[in-house]
């Protein structure tokens, strides 16, 4: 069956960086693009980007331009997001989501920003 | 950007009501809306895609309708383990773009 597993909770100082793993099984990884999303506490769910799995072109929303950096492992089925340079309004849950209607999700990393 | 305003924020209902939510896009997205349940600590499920097709696993008591700009979801006899927060999206362009959001809670 289709999943998409996540790393584990994340606790990180401002200023320091986090890598958030999502490893797909079930399906052939090149043939589905890789959607991030992010969700703060409390709050809705906002589009971050997407990373094509064919050519490894990432394409990242407005707000998401800079610290944020979305990568793969191919041989591993593995899309990776990077934050750098951690802020306080980054504390938030991250989701990994399949294909461009995002039909599989991840289960959700919570990274918390706390110094 | 394409911006998808949803309402209402929040609902009440009885189990056994039906209940709709809706999202205005604010251009035409060509019917590529899906809608989305979340219950808290968990990932979002897709329930709908392209305006009304059901998932494999969505029960028949959900729908949706619509075409241009507006669009609605509905449950049809509320369950109770339909108590969660729903989410539209629209694919038909680049940024994807979210609805606020809906939590639906019993009266």
């Amino acid at each position: 069956q289709i999943q998409l597993v996540q790393s584990g909770p994340e606790l990180k100082k401002p200023g320091e960086s986090v890598k958030i793993s999502c490893k797909a099984s079930g399906y052939t990884f090149t043939n589905y693009g890789m959607y991030w999303v992010k969700q703060a506490p409390g709050q809705g769910l906002q589009y971050m980007g997407w990373i094509n799995t064919e050519t490894g072109k990432p394409t990242y929303a407005d707000d998401f331009k800079g610290r944020f950096v979305f990568f793969l492992e191919t041989s591993a089925s593995t899309a990776y997001l990077q934050i750098n340079n951690l802020k306080n309004e980054d504390m938030a849950t991250y989701f990994c989501a399949r294909n461009y209607y995002f039909d599989y999700w991840g289960q959700g990393v919570m990274v918390t920003v706390s110094s | 950007d394409i911006q998808m305003t949803q309402s209402p924020p929040s609902l009440s209902a009885s189990l056994g009501d039906k209940v709709t939510i809706t999202c205005q896009a604010s251009q035409n997205i060509n019917k590529y809306i899906a809608w989305y349940q979340q219950k808290p600590g968990k990932a979002p499920r897709q329930l709908i895609r392209y305006t009304s097709t059901l998932v494999s696993g969505t029960p028949s008591r959900f729908s949706g309708s619509g075409s241009g700009r507006d669009y609605s979801f509905s449950i049809s006899n509320v369950e109770s383990e339909d108590i969660a927060s729903y989410y539209c999206l629209q694919y038909d362009n680049l940024p994807r773009t979210f609805g606020g959001g809906t939590k639906l809670e019993l009266k």
